[in-house]
């Protein structure tokens, strides 16, 4: 489930499960957009990215989703692991990496 | 990949003192560096952006005497939190641009008693 507020998203899946993290971005012109893994304690870790001029793309285990008609991306996991526990987080920018904004972040927590 | 080393990871220090962050890309040359700071259950937030050899631009909302950033060369900038105050703890992260993507230091936990 999801709660608001200071805490934040979080998804609970079942070890073995798909997963699909939302996120909504904000800035049209935006043409660059990453994801990111956070474990605690510990710097953002690139997962994968895609350019505007994309709708998809896939990468090991992973999958982005890009919708700039509704600026929505999402990240699909494949059969998660407990090591895919962490908080996820888009992020776009505009240019290139002149300026990158990070949106909320989801937690997914995985169920062995 | 490339690496951004960013030291030191966790620093306590006592209201009122200064405390300085290193952030160091060690095998490239990064063009632009940028700090982010990041409060418990939140995004990272974009505090400033540096490139070498000039001043750096802060976000608004952003003091730029408090937080002053030095990036003197092409491997190394540093962020000093001054007068730091309890409201200052967070997590500081570091990011290093070379000409093709961005790669994050491990973040600087940083708490004021």
């Amino acid at each position: 489930g999801e709660s608001v507020g200071l805490h934040l998203p979080t998804l609970s899946v079942q070890e073995g499960d798909n997963s699909i993290i939302n996120c909504a971005y904000s800035n049209s012109a935006s043409d660059y957009f990453i994801w990111y893994k956070q474990e605690s304690g510990k710097g953002p870790q690139f997962i994968i990215d895609i350019r505007s001029n994309m709708d998809k793309r896939q990468g090991q285990r992973v999958t982005v989703l890009l919708n700039k008609t509704v600026k929505h991306l999402s990240l699909q996991i494949a059969a998660t692991q407990p090591g895919d526990s962490a908080v996820y987080f888009c992020a776009e920018t505009e240019g290139g990496y002149q300026k990158v904004t990070f949106g909320i972040g989801t937690k997914l927590q995985v169920i062995p | 990949g490339a690496v951004v080393s960013q030291h030191p990871s966790r620093v306590i220090c006592k209201s009122g003192t200064s405390v300085k962050i290193e952030c160091r890309s060690l095998d490239f040359q990064a063009t632009t560096m940028f700090w982010y700071r990041q409060f418990p259950k939140q995004s990272l937030m974009l505090m400033a952006t540096s490139n070498e050899g000039s001043k750096a631009t802060y976000e608004q909302g952003v003091e730029k005497d408090k937080f002053l950033i030095n990036h003197a060369s092409l491997t190394l900038s540093t962020l000093t939190v001054t007068s730091a105050h309890p409201e200052d703890s967070s997590f500081y992260i570091c990011s290093a641009r070379d000409d093709r993507e961005a790669f994050f230091g491990q973040g600087t936990r940083l708490t004021v008693v």
